[in-house]
């Protein structure tokens, strides 16, 4: 069965560093998506960046990017530059069944704070 | 465009009654609508995948008596929690799927339920 794993419950900051969010996937399929989302205390999910299972580029997206390791099945987040308004939950997500339309399964979640 | 209404924001309900959740998509078809349960600083756990017009499927342990889904017409999907008791209380948030931006899903802004 696939499955997402976030090792890092919390991680801090200092602003205008960078940060990295580890994610980690498992799946037998060959396609497949692997999002990045944000959640603030509102609840909101933010969508933030997408990387497909074929795509031999990192996704970029503004300040952020994913390193995607195929190879290792870890498709980390990048955050440049971070500001303060950069403090949520962030949830690394996989699309199931290798096609377009498949249920998200999420990881754990990271919690980031950003330090003044 | 691509915008999921999702209502009541926040509802607190009697133990023993009923609470019925909305999520309608605004300007795009919805073929399939996923409904997901957060816990408190936890990840998104799927409960269900609603299609139009058919039985929604449920995820294994969900009680699907407890938990009625129900995906009538291409732009709305309902969640009733029927007989609630405290521990139902929880976050409550949607995912229509259907093409343009983010890849195809698009979340709701989440119900927050508080059951006393």
């Amino acid at each position: 069965a696939q499955k997402i794993t976030q090792t890092q419950p919390g991680m801090f900051v200092q602003e205008k560093e960078a940060v990295t969010l580890d994610c980690t996937y498992d799946t037998s399929d060959q396609s497949y998506g692997l999002f990045w989302y944000k959640q603030p205390s509102s609840g909101e999910m933010i969508f933030l960046i997408y990387q497909g299972s074929y795509d031999e580029q990192n996704a970029t997206e503004g300040r952020y990017s994913l390193n995607f390791q195929k190879a290792r099945k870890s498709a980390n987040l990048v955050i440049s530059a971070s500001q303060l308004g950069d403090s949520a939950m962030y949830f690394c997500a996989m699309r199931e069944g290798g096609n377009q339309g498949g249920k998200l399964i999420f990881g754990q979640g990271t919690e980031l704070s950003v330090k003044p | 465009g691509a915008v999921v209404s999702q209502h009541p924001s926040r509802v607190i309900c009697k133990s023993g009654t009923s609470v019925k959740i909305e999520c309608r998509s605004l300007d795009f078809q919805a073929t399939t609508m996923f409904w997901y349960r957060q816990f408190p600083k936890q990840s998104l756990m799927l409960m269900a995948t609603s299609n139009e017009g058919s039985k929604a499927t449920y995820e294994q342990g969900v009680e699907k008596d407890k938990f009625l889904i129900n995906h009538a017409s291409l732009t709305l999907s309902t969640l009733t929690v029927t007989s609630a008791h405290p521990e139902d209380s929880s976050f409550y948030i949607c995912s229509a799927l259907g093409q343009g931006k983010n890849y195809g899903y698009t979340f709701g802004s989440g119900t927050r339920l508080t059951v006393v």
